[in-house]
């Protein structure tokens, strides 16, 4: 079974810098994609950025990064000049690739404060 | 592009209680999602649908959770009888296809509290 591990509950960040927040997974996988979700208080999961395992190249969404580390089966999320409506809880996704698997396997979660 | 629609948005029952969640789905996208997220957890899958046929229903407690789709588009989630521990937000969301790859949609959930 894949498990997706956030070992961060909650990371704060002060306005205009930069904070990372840590994903681990376990797959047997080969295929596979990752996900970083962020979910305000309104509950509505909201993509934030994607990553094809096949794909070496780390994707980029404007100020936000990742670091795909397949090896170490790690995947984090860099915020570059945080802002105050980046604070949420940010979820780190996987799912397995395939026309007839489309189930998101989450971790726990990690609440980000941003400080003005 | 309307969203994925859910209603209602909150609703606090007594256990032993039925309630019922209804999920409008992006228009076009074939496959809809029910996940449960208790507080302070990632959301957890408890049915996937492709059209109107279950995908994946193994982690749906059977017993009381039941889902359907019909003709392909709305789908209504029930729970009947409520424990206390069914507490949670019952996000809904779909995908254009079933595809790993394919970007999946979210509601903003429907909150239940079961006392």
């Amino acid at each position: 079974a894949q498990t997706v591990t956030q070992s961060q509950p909650e990371m704060s960040v002060q306005e205009a810098e930069t904070v990372t927040l840590s994903c681990t997974y376990d797959t047997s996988e080969s295929d596979y994609y990752l996900f970083w979700y962020k979910q305000p208080p309104s509950r509505q999961m909201i993509l934030v950025i994607r990553q094809e395992a096949y794909k070496q190249q780390n994707a980029t969404e404007n100020r936000f990064s990742v670091n795909f580390q397949k090896a170490a089966k790690s995947f984090s999320l860099k915020i570059s000049d945080s802002q105050l409506g980046d604070a949420a809880m940010y979820f780190c996704a996987y799912r397995i690739h395939g026309t007839s698997y489309g189930k998101l396997t989450f971790g726990q979660g990690t609440i980000l404060t941003v400080h003005p | 592009e309307a969203g994925v629609a859910q209603s209602p948005r909150y609703k606090i029952i007594e256990k032993r209680q039925s309630v019922a969640f209804w999920c409008n789905p992006i228009s076009g996208h074939a496959t809809l999602y029910w996940y449960q997220q208790i507080l302070g957890q990632g959301p957890k899958l408890l049915i996937q649908f492709q059209n109107n046929g279950v995908v994946d229903d193994s982690q749906l407690p059977k017993d009381r959770f039941s889902a359907e789709r019909l003709k392909g588009v709305d789908s209504t989630l029930k729970i009947q009888p409520a424990k206390l521990e069914d507490s949670a937000v019952y996000l809904c969301a779909s995908s254009l296809r079933i595809a790993g790859s394919d970007t999946i949609y979210f509601g903003e959930g429907s909150w239940l509290t079961v006392v």
